[in-house]
């Protein structure tokens, strides 16, 4: 089983639509969650990050993390053309001094229909 | 300028061949990444430095070198580059603390042939 997992896609939605991006986790040390949005033959940027569980709203994007269910979800109000791009989920355990590198999902190919 | 600047964008070279794929930032962080994305697997961590003499490997280091000349910069080198090193490069930096996230630059299209 891997760590992260999360469908690759493609998902297709009109636009207007609310749209849901899911990973789950395995591994129960992770504490922080976070959405990277990438567009095509573009670097990842950070959209989102939320800190254990609960939900995290900034504008249109919800972030919410299930630590009991170990999912995290990614919702997209109002989605727009523009939305259209791989998000990746990313998550990591507590730095205690150690390395404290993120581990990634393959990404979700997201089409927003005009 | 861009917080994160890789050089080239684009590279096609021939088998056997060494290249150096190279990362510059500006954001004063300390650490600093480089990963590969392949279709399929994702983002897969080949080193990663948390400060000028920190120098760690990450899960696909075979076949990679890196050097990190200041703190600032960081080079990833393909000392004999194979078809299956096909690949987009990015580096990111990072900084210690709650929540942070990294910042990745815009990547290199690398092409083994």
């Amino acid at each position: 089983q891997k760590e992260v997992e999360q469908d690759p896609g493609p998902l297709s939605v009109p636009e207007g639509a609310i749209v849901s991006l899911n990973c789950t986790y395995s591994n129960s040390a992770f504490q922080y969650f976070m959405w990277y949005r990438q567009y095509s033959r573009k670097g990842p940027e950070l959209l989102m990050y939320t800190y254990s569980s609960g939900n995290k709203e900034d504008g249109r994007f919800t972030a919410q993390v299930d630590k009991s269910s170990k999912y995290i979800s990614l919702f997209i109000r109002d989605s727009q053309p523009s939305d259209s791009a791989t998000y990746l989920c990313a998550m990591r355990g507590y730095s205690g001094g150690g390395a404290d590198g993120l581990t990634f999902g393959k990404g979700t190919h997201l089409i927003i229909q005009p | 300028d861009a917080d994160v600047t890789q050089t080239p964008r684009n590279r096609i070279t021939k088998t056997g061949k060494r290249i150096m794929l190279e990362c510059s930032q500006t954001k004063g962080h300390d650490r600093m990444y480089w990963y590969r994305q392949d279709p399929g697997l994702g983002l897969r961590l080949i080193y990663y430095s948390f400060d000028v003499k920190d120098i760690n490997k990450g899960e696909i280091s075979d076949g990679y070198s890196v050097s990190r000349q200041a703190q600032a910069k960081f080079s990833l080198s393909l000392e004999s580059a194979i078809p299956n090193q096909t690949a987009l490069y990015f580096c990111a930096t990072s900084e210690p603390g709650q929540g942070d996230g990294y910042t990745f630059g815009s990547g290199t299209r690398l092409t083994v042939v």
